[in-house]
């Protein structure tokens, strides 16, 4: 069972389009990070999100963790080709015994010039 | 020089071997974790630890062992691989006792069972 569903799994756009890529759950997270990863190179964290409704900018990307601290999506305006990589979501649950975190399958964006 | 550091970053190895994939980190962190990442199938908690003296199971733990060195070291095993191990492995670092909770990831291990 996946606690953390991404969408779309794949998108592939034109440079200058803008996006948004989701990430839902059924659970409740103390926060959730998205982390992008380039080929042959591991996960970077990009944002961490922790309060209900908190928006965070990163230059042209948007991130947005919902009201119930279940979902958050990530909108990127005028996409270019650096912004291509796998887009991981990762909630992390303090209330576990572990203090982990549970990652979804990550969206693959490709960005053509 | 990275700060947490794998190798090899490639292996090809053949069924029924055993092989170690090996994680050393200079962030001075006490957690520590590997992943294996599939297509489609994101990252999947192999074996984490919160110290040195503490192991624990994760999701898909049958077929690997783990053994925490000291601090800044955390191998993995594959005591006899198959083909189906055929995954990128990534380790992980990280420190909640500080209040962060993001996880510090090596460059991967490509391995490769034939």
């Amino acid at each position: 069972t996946q606690l953390l569903e991404q969408s779309p799994q794949f998108l592939s756009i034109q440079e200058g389009e803008n996006l948004t890529v989701y990430c839902n759950s059924s659970s409740v997270f103390s926060s959730l990070q998205w982390y992008r990863q380039e080929p042959g190179e591991g996960p970077v964290l990009l944002v961490t999100v922790v309060t209900g409704g908190e928006v965070k900018k990163l230059k042209r990307l948007t991130f947005q963790f919902g009201d119930a601290r279940k979902d958050s999506s990530l909108h990127i305006t005028a996409a270019q080709p650096g912004d291509t990589g796998l887009y991981l979501c990762a909630g992390f649950d303090r209330g576990s015994t572990l203090g982990r975190l549970y990652f979804g399958r990550g969206t693959q964006l490709t960005v053509w010039p | 020089d990275a700060d947490v550091t794998q190798t090899p970053r490639n292996r090809i190895t053949k069924t029924g071997k055993r092989i170690m994939l090996e994680c050393s980190q200079t962030k001075g962190h006490d957690r520590m974790y590997w992943y294996r990442q599939d297509p489609g199938l994101g990252l999947r908690l192999i074996y984490y630890s919160f110290d040195v003296k503490d192991i624990n199971k994760g999701e898909i733990s049958d077929g690997y062992s783990v053994s925490r060195q000291a601090q800044a070291k955390f191998s993995l095993s594959l005591e006899s691989a198959i083909p189906n191990q055929t995954a990128l492995y990534f380790c992980a670092t990280s420190d909640p006792s500080r209040g962060g909770t993001e996880a510090f990831f090596g460059q991967g291990t490509r391995l490769t069972v034939v």
